[in-house]
C-alpha cells in the first residue's frame, strides 16, 4: 500500500511564523502535490512537483513556497503565516504521468494561525 | 462554468436505497476521471477510477459521458457505511496528473 505521511495532524502557529509542512511518501512516486481544503470550497492545489527540484505553481500558490530536494519529501512553507492560511493542508503522490493514474493522499494536518 | 460541477447534497436515504451522484467538468481535454470518498476529518480515499465503458465495483456504478461532460456515481443498496462526501475529480491536462476535485456531494445514509 502506498504510504504518504506527513509530519503533524494538528500544529498551532502564530502570525508572521514560518511554517513548515512536510510531507513522505514510500512508493517512489515521481509526482508530489499540495492542497488546502476549506468548508465550502473544496480542495484547492496549492503548488505541485512533477520531479526533484522542480514546482509548479497550482491555483493558489500566494503567500506559500514548497522545496523538492529528495524524491520522497515535499515540504510546503508559508513564508509570514497569516490567520486566512488556517486551514487542512492535504498531501498527494502518484506515479508519473499516465491515464489513470490517481493520487493517495495524506492524513492531513489541521493548521491554526493565530 | 466551474471546471468540475457537483450538487452538494446532502443526499438523506434508508438503508437500501440506490442514489445516484452527478458532476459535470467544464475542460472538453480531460483524460482521467475518478470518484473520491472523503469521511468527515479524513483525507480522500479513491473509491474508484471512471471508464469511458462504464465500469462496476460491487454496488457501485460509475458511467462517463466525453460528448455531454458527465459523470455519475451510482450506489445500489445503500449501507449506514456509505455516508460520507463523495468527490467528482477529473485531470485538468490532457497528459498531465494536476487533479481537479469538486466540492463534493454528502451523502447520509440512515437506518
Amino acid at each position: 500500500d502506498v504510504k504518504v505521511t506527513q509530519s503533524s495532524r494538528y500544529l498551532v502557529k502564530r502570525t508572521g511564523e514560518k511554517v513548515f509542512l512536510e510531507c513522505v511518501q514510500d512508493m517512489d512516486h515521481e509526482n508530489m502535490f499540495w492542497y488546502r481544503q476549506d468548508p465550502g470550497l473544496g480542495l484547492r492545489l496549492i503548488y505541485f512537483s512533477y520531479d526533484v527540484k522542480m514546482k509548479e505553481k497550482g491555483d493558489i500558490p500566494e503567500g506559500y513556497s514548497v522545496s523538492r530536494e529528495k524524491k520522497e519529501r515535499f515540504s510546503l512553507i508559508l513564508e509570514s503565516a497569516s490567520t486566512n492560511q488556517t486551514s487542512m493542508y492535504l498531501c498527494a503522490s502518484s506515479p508519473r504521468q499516465g491515464a489513470f493514474q490517481p493520487q493517495h493522499f495524506g492524513d492531513g494536518t489541521r493548521l491554526s494561525i493565530l | 462554468r466551474k471546471e468540475v460541477e457537483q450538487d452538494p447534497g446532502p443526499f438523506n436515504v434508508p438503508e437500501g436505497a440506490t442514489v445516484a451522484f452527478n458532476c459535470t467538468y467544464s475542460n472538453s481535454a480531460s483524460q482521467s476521471f475518478f470518484w473520491y470518498r472523503q469521511d468527515c476529518r479524513k483525507e480522500p480515499k479513491l473509491l474508484m477510477s471512471v471508464y469511458s465503458s462504464g465500469n462496476e465495483d460491487g454496488r457501485f456504478t460509475a458511467q462517463l459521458n466525453r460528448a455531454s461532460q458527465y459523470i455519475s456515481l451510482l450506489i445500489r443498496d445503500s449501507k449506514l457505511s456509505d455516508s460520507a462526501t463523495y468527490l467528482c475529480v477529473v485531470t485538468r491536462r490532457q497528459a498531465g496528473t494536476a487533479l481537479i476535485f469538486g466540492k463534493g456531494t454528502t451523502l447520509s445514509v440512515s437506518s
